[in-house]
């Protein structure tokens, strides 16, 4: 399975200030995802990154608050921007060739807002 | 949404196998069940999945009911470190995990 390495692993960051989260896997890969986890809860789907085009946003989630790139099959960015405390959560990626041969996800970025 | 419903905690003594239950009764004929874990403070890892016919493999086992409206995860031999938040999801669209709320297993000494 492809191995991610996500950075950085953890921030804490001022209100009003935006946080890019990079996504690095060690081969090419068909599906990248970007997952929220708020604390104490379950994994939320931010948005499906598509190589070359726009990202595909989740209800509730809009692209000038999480704007997302993926400039190849190996990499992707979610920018967390103008951050209030509720965005403290962790976030992670998730990848694969598709979900019939399960998806790998990436350790998480731990996200504070103060 | 999650089409899932799993209890949101369960025990299991070391060395004793734990079932863990989903049910899913509005699955449609071509969705797969998947079941991941999330051991504490790292990211969800693949387990099993199934569509139809019961599945193992080196981690688990997937017993999934003929009407497929329910299935459970088989842990054989649980270990200490088998302890988790264990998630049943079944996939909505476009390759797409949704994750609903899971089961917390404890195992305990």
């Amino acid at each position: 399975s492809a191995v991610i390495s996500q950075k950085p692993s953890r921030d804490i960051c001022q209100r009003g200030t935006s946080l890019t989260i990079q996504c690095q896997v060690d081969s090419q890969v068909t599906m990248m995802f970007w997952y929220r986890q708020q604390p104490g809860q379950s994994l939320t789907l931010i948005a499906t990154a598509n190589q070359g085009s726009e990202a595909t946003y989740e209800s509730g989630f809009v692209i000038d608050k999480f704007p997302i790139s993926r400039p190849n099959l190996t990499f992707s960015t979610l920018t967390v921007s103008n951050m209030s405390p509720e965005d403290s959560s962790i976030y992670l990626c998730s990848v694969g060739r598709a979900a019939n041969y399960g998806y790998t996800f990436g350790s998480g970025t731990r996200l504070t807002v103060v | 949404d999650a089409k899932t419903t799993q209890p949101p905690s369960m025990d299991c003594a070391e060395g004793r196998a734990a079932n863990l239950p989903c049910n899913h009764s509005t699955i449609s004929g071509n969705e797969y069940v998947y079941w991941y874990r999330q051991i504490h403070s790292q990211g969800p890892q693949y387990i099993i999945h199934g569509l139809k016919n019961n599945e193992t493999n080196e981690m688990a086992s997937l017993i999934i009911t003929e009407d497929r409206k329910s299935s459970t995860l088989i842990l054989p031999h649980a270990t200490l470190r088998d302890t988790a938040v264990y998630y049943c999801i079944v996939r909505v669209d476009a390759d797409k995990l949704i994750f609903g709320t899971g089961t917390r297993l404890q195992v305990f000494p």
